[in-house]
């Protein structure tokens, strides 16, 4: 069982389409991050969110960390071909000196 | 700024033979990480190092892996015999330093992708 579940694990949209993942846990985490991996690549780190109910925005990318710490979402908002990916949410749970837990990841695909 | 450095990039050994990975971490970083990423999953934890002393490895099957970081910079990971199930990148990921009250952003090198046949 995994500690973060994400939603949708695949997603296959059109260009200018918007969208939203998930990342849903039942445990209270003191930071939770959002990665974006390409094949053959490790994963690159798009924001970090540590107080409840914050909302970060990069672009057409919009980051929302829940009231009580336990999830958070990606919106991202007229999707482009250059958005396709793995998105990963990582988690550092209360006091774990940096570690981190990651959730199953959603795969993007943005057709032209 | 160089990136975290891995090698091989890419491996394929069959079952029972033994395999290391090589990881070179951003200058001046701390902590490193070896990370087991399946096929389809998410990456998973088996290491943490600051400097050259293990902070947490839980979650390594410590009858086969093993790792190492002797001197405070790079480090290998082996494992030693390999099974089917080992098949995975393995991510090397390096962070300034390491704390209980501020994240440190951790920087992923590449990855060696592991074939057991």
């Amino acid at each position: 069982t995994q500690l973060l579940e994400q939603s949708p694990q695949f997603l296959s949209i059109q260009e200018g389409e918007n969208l939203t993942v998930y990342c849903n846990s039942s445990s209270v985490f003191s930071s939770l991050q959002w990665y974006r991996q390409e094949p053959g690549e490790g994963p690159v780190l798009l924001v970090t969110v540590v107080t409840g109910g914050e909302v970060k925005k990069l672009k057409r990318l919009t980051f929302q960390f829940g009231d009580a710490r336990k999830d958070s979402s990606l919106h991202i908002t007229a999707a482009q071909p250059g958005d396709t990916g793995l998105y990963l949410c990582a988690g550092e749970r209360n006091n774990a000196g940096n570690m981190l837990t990651f959730g199953g990841g959603t795969r993007l695909m943005v057709k032209p | 700024e160089a990136g975290v450095a891995q090698s091989p990039r890419y491996k394929i050994i069959e079952k029972r033979q033994s395999v290391a990975f090589w990881c070179n971490p951003i200058s001046g970083h701390a902590t490193l990480y070896w990370y087991q990423q399946i096929l389809g999953q998410g990456p998973k934890l088996l290491i943490q190092f600051q400097n050259n002393g293990v902070v947490d490895d839980s979650q390594l099957p410590k009858d086969r892996f093993s790792a190492e970081r002797l001197k405070g910079v790079d480090s290998t990971l082996k494992i030693q015999p390999a099974k089917l199930e080992d098949s995975a990148v393995y991510l090397c990921a390096s962070s300034l330093d390491w704390g209980r009250a501020h994240f440190y952003e951790q920087y992923f090198g590449p990855g060696t992708r592991l074939t057991v046949t």
